[in-house]
């Protein structure tokens, strides 16, 4: 089994500025994806970035990157230069085995809000 | 290219009426899951499916929730008889399973719909 903890339920930022979201995870297995998601007030939920077990780079998609520290069981999500757009919910995911078909378990989430 | 399109998007009901809610994947994704999202409960998964076939329902909360996948372009969840405490955003995602290998299957995020939003009274 997969658990998500996420202890920042909320965070404050202010505009331009970098901010880092935490997230650690536990499980058995030996291969396993972490992904991040957003979710603005709208409601939708947006893929943001993924980092596999074996990659030995850290993940990054334009200003998000996640620094993966495997010992440590951490996948902190690094949003750099934050803009208004960026206050949303944001959800650490992961699932395990060795293929794309099986769940997401998901954290609680942390609400981002970006300060002008 | 057409996201995951899930319909209603809000659904006001009484108690005790059926519910049912779509969901169509998109074109070429073969797994699809139901998640529901709850303040208390965060998001967490009823039932996914792979080739049309359920795979694991055990998150179904009881036998009131039924869900089908009749074809690869369309699901359903239905909930006979609602009740309030079913009130809650209920998320259809597909992704697709590659066959490329370990890294290629696991880097595939799953696609959400925009959610329905179901408020029994």
């Amino acid at each position: 089994a997969q658990k998500i903890t996420q202890t920042q339920p909320g965070m404050f930022v202010q505009e331009k500025e970098a901010v880092t979201l935490d997230c650690t995870y536990d499980t058995s297995d030996q291969s396993y994806g972490l992904f991040w998601y957003k979710q603005p007030s709208s409601g939708e939920m947006i893929f943001l970035i993924y980092q596999g077990s074996y990659d030995e780079q850290n993940a990054t998609e334009g200003r998000y990157s996640l620094n993966f520290q495997k010992a440590r069981k951490s996948a902190n999500l690094v949003i750099s230069a934050s803009q208004l757009g960026d206050s949303a919910m944001y959800f650490c995911a992961m699932r395990g085995g060795f293929s794309g078909n099986t769940p997401l378990v998901f954290g609680k989430g942390t609400r981002l809000s970006v300060i002008a | 290219d057409a996201g995951v399109i899930q319909s209603p998007r809000h659904e006001v009901t009484e108690m005790g009426q059926e519910v049912t809610l779509r969901c169509k994947p998109i074109s070429g994704h073969n797994s699809l899951f139901w998640y529901r999202q709850t303040m208390m409960r965060g998001l967490e998964l009823l039932i996914y499916f792979n080739n049309n076939v359920p795979i694991d329902d055990s998150g179904m909360p009881e036998d009131r929730f039924s869900a089908k996948m009749p074809n690869a372009s369309f699901s359903t969840l239905k909930i006979q008889p609602s009740e309030p405490r079913d009130s809650a955003v209920y998320f259809c995602a597909s992704t697709f399973r590659s066959q490329e290998g370990l890294r290629q299957g696991l880097s595939q995020p799953q696609h959400f719909g925009d959610g329905t939003r179901l408020s029994i009274l």
